[in-house]
């Protein structure tokens, strides 16, 4: 049963850059797309991008200009960097894994993220 | 962007029930659409891929159908571990756009 766990900084000061690392296990990282979605509190689901195995990624245009993802398969790990923040990305941040390239079938715990001075 | 809309935004019903969640797209999307539930302080997890088809290890009670524009979500027989909030998402065109819920709970 694979296992995905987020990681990184709860708390982000204005402007700064929001880092997180989603952590695989029980499975391979290999030959999926991995995806970070985002959630405000009592709100709906935003998904920011996704990245290949191959490194090709995929963002979503709102946030485009912002967001860099990565993947370390030695590591099984990929990364999410979400450059100056605003209180509008405080959210819980999930990873999720997507198999054929279009459905979300196992989702990390979410790491909740603030944007605060 | 594919716009999501569902209705209706929250419901109430008893124990034993049918319930119907229904999710519009802005523009023909097919099949391509998923369904989620996420229970209170949760991930989202996967119910149903490609508008009908049940992920595995789902109870069979869940079922999805339709195609094009609009969709229908229905939980057979409401069960008090379902109450939760449900999403829809398409996948036909990138980004993946989300609904933005049906909050279910028990009367």
């Amino acid at each position: 049963q694979v296992r995905l766990q987020e990681s990184g900084p709860g708390l982000v000061k204005p402007s700064e850059t929001l880092s997180l690392t989603c952590t695989v296990s029980g499975g391979s990282i290999s030959s999926y797309y991995w995806s970070w979605i985002r959630q405000p509190a009592g709100k709906g689901l935003e998904w920011i991008g996704r990245i290949y195995t191959s490194g090709s990624t995929n963002y979503n245009p709102s946030l485009k200009s912002r967001v860099t993802m990565s993947v370390d398969t030695s590591k099984s790990h990929f990364s999410l960097k979400l450059t100056s923040v605003t209180a509008a990305d405080t959210a819980v941040y999930y990873c999720a894994r997507d198999p054929g390239g279009y459905r979300f079938d196992s989702w990390g715990q979410g790491t909740l993220v603030t944007v605060s001075s | 962007d594919i716009q999501m809309t569902q209705s209706p935004s929250s419901l109430s019903a008893s124990v034993g029930d049918r319930v119907t969640i229904t999710c519009q797209a802005s523009q023909d999307i097919s099949n391509y659409l998923n369904w989620y539930q996420q229970k209170p302080g949760k991930a989202p997890k996967l119910l149903i891929y490609d508008a009908s088809n049940l992920q595995t290890g789902v109870p069979s009670r869940f079922s999805g159908s339709g195609s094009g524009t609009d969709f229908t979500f229905t939980i057979i027989s409401l069960q008090p571990e379902d109450v939760a909030t449900y999403y829809c998402q398409q996948y036909d065109n990138l980004p993946f756009t989300f609904g933005p819920g049906t909050k279910v709970d028990i009367k």
